[in-house]
């Protein structure tokens, strides 16, 4: 089955404690990026990836960290959370011919709270 | 910059009853425009989308017109079911962004039976 799939998808953490949030597809991507979905704001990108070892900041990148060095894995790191980053994490993937179609698919989300 | 606006939520209707959520943007040109779907505990699923002007998405039911002249792509369907409850978001994206989309804040959908 085709699918974006992330880990954790809930988690509570507290502030400074470095974690990860994987993300990985099985549909041979080249595009991957992240999201984070906060009440009245919709969903505002942190970090994308054009291919393996291509990554760029999205509009909201202060805090978080990515890299890839594969091409079915994309994980978010927060090297020191604060509160500010509880949000719920969307990991989001498509062919790379897709530019400008929209066309992404989402994995379920991951729920982050740091206390 | 770009933006997208939907109408407040939560939108509370009865079954068979029409729906119309409303979306409007603020681009420098001409974008690719999308509805998305969240349903509950899920990710976003694409639900209809229009490339240019005056074309029109339709999937399940739902439909949307890609209006220039008045910037807008409300989301419409004539008799909404309860399987519909869901979190609705419109975007847009251009070509230059690659696969950026920027979103609407969201609409929530509620469907009584």
């Amino acid at each position: 089955e085709a699918q974006v799939t992330q880990n954790p998808r809930y988690l509570i953490t507290v502030t400074g404690k470095k974690l990860t949030v994987t993300c990985s597809q099985n549909m041979n991507h080249e595009y991957m990026s992240w999201y984070r979905q906060d009440p009245g704001l919709g969903l505002r990108q942190i970090y994308y990836s054009m291919n393996v070892e291509v990554t760029d900041k999205g509009d909201v990148p202060e805090g978080y960290k990515v890299s890839r060095k594969e091409k079915r894995n994309f994980p978010l790191i927060l090297e020191s959370p604060s509160p500010n980053q509880t949000s719920l994490y969307f990991c989001a993937s498509s062919f790379r011919s897709g530019a400008g179609t929209g066309e992404l698919f989402f994995g379920e989300g991951s729920r982050l709270t740091v206390l | 910059g770009d933006s997208v606006t939907q109408m407040e939520g939560p939108v509370t209707l009865s079954e068979e009853a029409f729906l119309t959520i409303n979306c409007t943007y603020t681009a420098t040109g001409y974008p690719s425009l999308f509805w998305y779907v969240q349903y509950p505990g899920e990710g976003l699923q694409l639900l209809l989308k229009a490339t240019k002007a005056d074309d029109k998405g339709s999937n399940k039911g739902f439909e949307a017109t890609y209006r220039k002249e008045t910037t807008s792509f409300h989301l419409e369907k004539g008799s909404v079911q309860v399987s519909d409850s869901a979190v609705y978001f419109c975007a847009l994206s251009f070509m230059e962004y690659g696969n950026k989309l920027v979103f609407g804040a969201g609409t929530i959908l509620r469907v009584k039976s």
